[in-house]
């Protein structure tokens, strides 16, 4: 079945704890990207991959880290997570470098950072 | 950045009733997508738009593509109860960055739908 998984789900941890949130897809796409979802604000983009190794901000940088290092997978990276992080986050992809047309998103994961 | 004001945040209906919400922006965009988000789960694309005055259907669902490229609404007749979720509408505009280019996806802030039975 063609999908985006995330992992985990859940997660529950505390300010400055390093975490990582794994993203695999296995429909052979180029284009990656994460969103954080909160209320009133929709999904804003957080930082997009065109390809293995090309990676680039989105509208809220701040406090993540992505890599690229191959095509089927994209983690978020919390070097040290904040309250203010505490979101839904999810990872999209779609054929083609350019992202453009439908991007298919996975489940989402619920962070919260006491 | 770009912005987009979706409206109504959230409806309360009935079933059997028709539903219609918007999109509008202060700026341009090549294409309109409308995605819907059930609960615990990631959006799914619903209709996507690609030409300005385009009037797309699929199924009970009816989507436009704004004239002046800034604006869309879907609309969803005869709601039934499983119509329930957060429908988000997203405007896509090519950007360039470091020499190449891709489709950036600006969304609006979710129209949340209740259905009763």
């Amino acid at each position: 079945e063609a999908q985006v998984t995330q992992n985990p789900r859940y997660l529950i941890t505390v300010t400055g704890k390093k975490l990582t949130v794994t993203c695999s897809q296995n429909m052979n796409h180029e284009y990656m990207s994460w969103y954080r979802q909160d209320p009133g604000l929709g999904l804003r983009q957080i930082y997009y991959s065109m390809n293995v190794e090309v990676t680039d901000k989105g509208d809220v940088p701040e406090g993540y880290k992505v890599s690229r290092k191959e095509k089927r997978n994209f983690p978020l990276i919390l070097e040290s997570p904040s309250p203010n992080q505490t979101s839904l986050y999810f990872c999209a992809s779609s054929f083609g470098t350019s992202g453009e047309g439908e991007q298919f998103f996975g489940p989402g994961t619920r962070l919260t950072v006491l | 950045g770009q912005q987009l004001n979706q409206s109504p945040q959230s409806m309360f209906i009935q079933e059997g009733e028709d539903v219609s919400m918007n999109c509008t922006s202060s700026s341009i965009f090549n294409t309109w997508l409308w995605y819907k988000q059930d609960p615990g789960e990631g959006p799914v694309l619903l209709i996507a738009l690609y030409k300005a005055g385009e009037l797309t259907s699929n199924g009970r669902l009816t989507a436009q593509f704004g004239i002046t490229r800034k604006d869309s609404f879907l609309n969803i007749s005869a709601s039934i109860p499983s119509d329930v979720g957060i429908y988000f509408c997203a405007g896509q505009l090519k950007v360039y960055a470091g020499g190449t280019s891709y489709g950036k996806l600006t969304f609006g802030q979710g129209t949340i739908l209740t259905v009763h039975p």
